[in-house]
């Protein structure tokens, strides 16, 4: 089975710093998609990011980046020039496209963005 | 603008009640989704439905069933409410081919006393 490993339960990060929270992810399958969600105290799921495994290029979105290792099974989520909006929870996932395809979450990391 | 709506932010049930957990979505997606979310554990999927009527069973459906009598609308329930039912649950919805681009509702946070 398909399992997402976020090692850092809690991140902090001073406002306008980097910050970079980790994904480790387990699978055989070839083909998927990776994702970084943010939920923030609202509670909404937003989408942060999404990166498909074919493409070697790394997905950015504005201030967030990812960074892509296939072999290492790696995807950890960059965060430039922090804000105070950005403080939330982190949820990484993956899904397959070649079995039951469902989304599979890690745990979550809870950034703090300190003024 | 898309919307998964879950009828209740919060709800407040006690111990052995017969709980519903209503999810409703416009934007005529085939695959909807019930989430349990936990501090520590992530989320997990309870169970989740393809088709009208069509259900299946996700990695903890235990305690739970589903009901999907129209497209739009698909609903959690917890045949005798237990404490450790506690817990927020998300409802999410995506098109048949499309499992990767998934809505979310805001969340239902259970309390079980």
């Amino acid at each position: 089975a398909q399992t997402v490993t976020q090692s850092q339960p809690e991140m902090s990060v001073q406002e306008a710093e980097t910050v970079t929270l980790s994904c480790t992810y387990d699978t055989s399958e070839s083909d998927y998609y990776l994702f970084w969600y943010k939920q923030p105290p609202s509670r909404q799921m937003i989408l942060v990011i999404r990166q498909e495994a074919y493409k070697q290029q790394n997905a950015t979105e504005n201030r967030f980046s990812v960074n892509f290792q296939k072999a290492a099974k790696s995807f950890s989520l960059k965060i430039s020039d922090s804000q105070l909006g950005d403080a939330a929870m982190y949820f990484c996932a993956y899904i397959g496209l070649g079995g039951s395809e469902k989304l599979v979450f890690g745990k979550g990391t809870k950034l703090t963005v300190n003024p | 603008d898309v919307k998964v709506t879950q009828s209740s932010r919060y709800l407040v049930k006690r111990t052995g009640e017969k709980v519903f957990l209503e999810c409703v979505q416009d934007m005529d997606h085939e695959n909807m989704f019930w989430y349990r979310q936990d501090p520590g554990l992530g989320l997990r999927l309870i169970y989740f439905s393809y088709d009208v009527k069509m259900k299946e069973k996700g990695d903890i459906p235990e305690g739970y069933s589903v009901s999907r009598e129209k497209k739009e609308r698909f609903s959690l329930i917890l045949e005798s409410a237990s404490t450790n039912q506690t817990s927020m649950y998300l409802c999410a919805s995506s098109l048949l081919h499309q499992r990767e681009k998934l809505f979310f509702g805001s969340g239902t946070q259970l309390s079980v006393l």
